[in-house]
């Protein structure tokens, strides 16, 4: 199998509240994860590339002060909202794959709602 | 840059009906991927396809990677109301690119 674990599964909180979130991958080393942005009735938007051990590439547009993104280990990546507001109010999807050329595979996502 | 294009955007079909979706890019990819998504979760993947021509089952799941390289279908036979979701066609250029999503079919299943 490929298990993807993504938690939390929904955060609510306050305005100028940093969150972080946790994408583990349970029974594979994933080489890379990705983070995903998904608006509502939207394809997923790409937002950074994490390699373990080494900084994410972020996508155009996505700051990086903003999200800041830990690989820390072969089965760990975290995203942190920095001081989130109503408008980073959406479901971020995490994925990972074992090497190049490989299927990702996702988390159950986070809903994260701020208020 | 890269894009796929899905076709249809939804459709609501009647429950034991077959479904033919497809995806198509102007680019060449070397892998094509479909995923499911339900209300609320992340994608699962359905299918994988690594070689042109490569035609691959799961259950009444069947995919092809067309011969050009450049699009893929899912056909689903005998739906059931549990197929409802949006269906995401992906492609993977090279072993190192990142994976492109198409938008997205949503498909409803009327019992």
């Amino acid at each position: 199998g490929a298990v993807v674990s993504q938690h939390p599964s929904r955060v609510i909180c306050k305005s100028g509240t940093s969150v972080k979130i946790e994408c583990r991958s349970l029974d594979f080393q994933a080489t890379t994860m990705f983070w995903y942005r998904q608006f509502p009735k939207q394809s997923l938007m790409l937002m950074a590339t994490s390699n373990e051990g080494s900084k994410a590439t972020y996508e155009q547009g996505v700051e990086k002060d903003k999200f800041l993104i830990n690989h820390a280990s072969l089965t760990l990546s975290t995203l942190t909202v920095t001081s989130a507001h109503p408008e980073d109010s959406s479901f971020y999807i995490c994925s990972a794959r074992r090497g190049g050329g490989q299927p990702q595979h996702f988390g159950d996502g986070t809903r994260l709602s701020i208020l | 840059g890269q894009q796929l294009n899905q076709s249809p955007q939804s459709m609501f079909i009647q429950e034991g009906e077959d479904v033919s979706m497809n995806c198509t890019s102007s680019s060449i990819f070397n892998t094509w991927l479909w995923y499911k998504q339900d209300p609320g979760e992340g994608p699962v993947l359905l299918i994988a396809l690594y070689k042109a021509g490569e035609l691959t089952s799961n259950g009444r799941l069947t995919a092809q990677f067309g011969i050009t390289r450049k699009d893929s279908f899912l056909n689903i036979s005998a739906s059931i109301p549990s197929d409802v979701g949006i269906y995401f066609c992906a492609g993977i250029r090279t072993s190192y690119d990142k994976v492109i999503f198409g938008p997205g079919t949503s498909l409803s299943v009327i019992p």
